[in-house]
């Protein structure tokens, strides 16, 4: 059974351009939120998806956006990339809102 | 709103060792706790949980109470291993304005185990 998988692990940008990270769920899993952990801190929230629909979001500006397909699987978009927006992504799945089932992440570089 | 503190690390102890780190908490209403452990270059893996007052959390030696008075719950181990070498995360979900549940994070502690 696989677990949450996200795609690519590794990306490097410059500033301004945009990006897309991609999350599929833990089968079974019908919600998916998305965190962003800057080196040595503890995961923000994002959003949080649920049914195609974002269902609650956190204190990120609408640069951040997201999308879920009908398969549950996400996509998060960043649009005109700043350089503090160098982060671990995290997507994590569940099945009601907890626990929560995290992947690897995608290491995104702004340079 | 709701928020997790955690003692500031790192935390370097020898094998063997007894392992505590402190975790305590600001919620309205009942949240549930969890633990969330992180090793390098991965993501964030749950250790244990408790979703009511007094309840233990246990797995793989670690343990951590629900203390609803002290509004804590701190992990602990009783003798760590090179292995158990991460970074550890407390988190609670708890409901937030417009009824919905939501996870949120302490800052996390190093915790290094040397041999």
């Amino acid at each position: 059974d696989a677990g949450v998988t996200q795609s690519p692990t590794h990306l490097i940008k410059t500033r301004g351009q945009q990006v897309t990270l991609r999350c599929s769920p833990k089968s079974g899993h019908d919600t998916v939120s998305w965190y962003q952990q800057a080196l040595g801190q503890g995961p923000q929230f994002i959003f949080q998806y649920y049914e195609e629909e974002e269902r609650q979001r956190g204190n990120f500006p609408d640069r951040f956006s997201g999308h879920q397909f009908p398969n549950y699987s996400s996509e998060l978009n960043v649009n005109a990339l700043l350089l503090g927006d160098s982060a671990l992504y995290l997507c994590a799945s569940s099945a009601n809102v907890v626990p929560l089932h995290f992947g690897n992440g995608t290491r995104l570089t702004v340079t | 709103g709701n928020s997790v503190t955690q003692m500031e690390g790192p935390v370097t102890l020898s094998e063997e060792a007894f392992l505590t780190i402190n975790c305590t908490y600001t919620a309205t209403g009942y949240p549930s706790l969890f633990w969330y452990v992180q090793y390098p270059g991965e993501g964030l893996q749950l250790l244990l949980k408790a979703t009511k007052a007094d309840d233990k959390g246990s797995n793989k030696g670690f343990e951590a109470t629900y203390r609803k008075e002290t509004t804590s719950f701190h992990l602990e181990k009783g003798s760590v291993q090179v292995s158990d070498s991460a970074v550890y995360f407390c988190a609670l979900s708890g409901y937030v304005s417009g009824g919905y549940q939501k996870v949120t994070f302490g800052t996390g502690t190093k915790l290094q185990v040397i041999p």
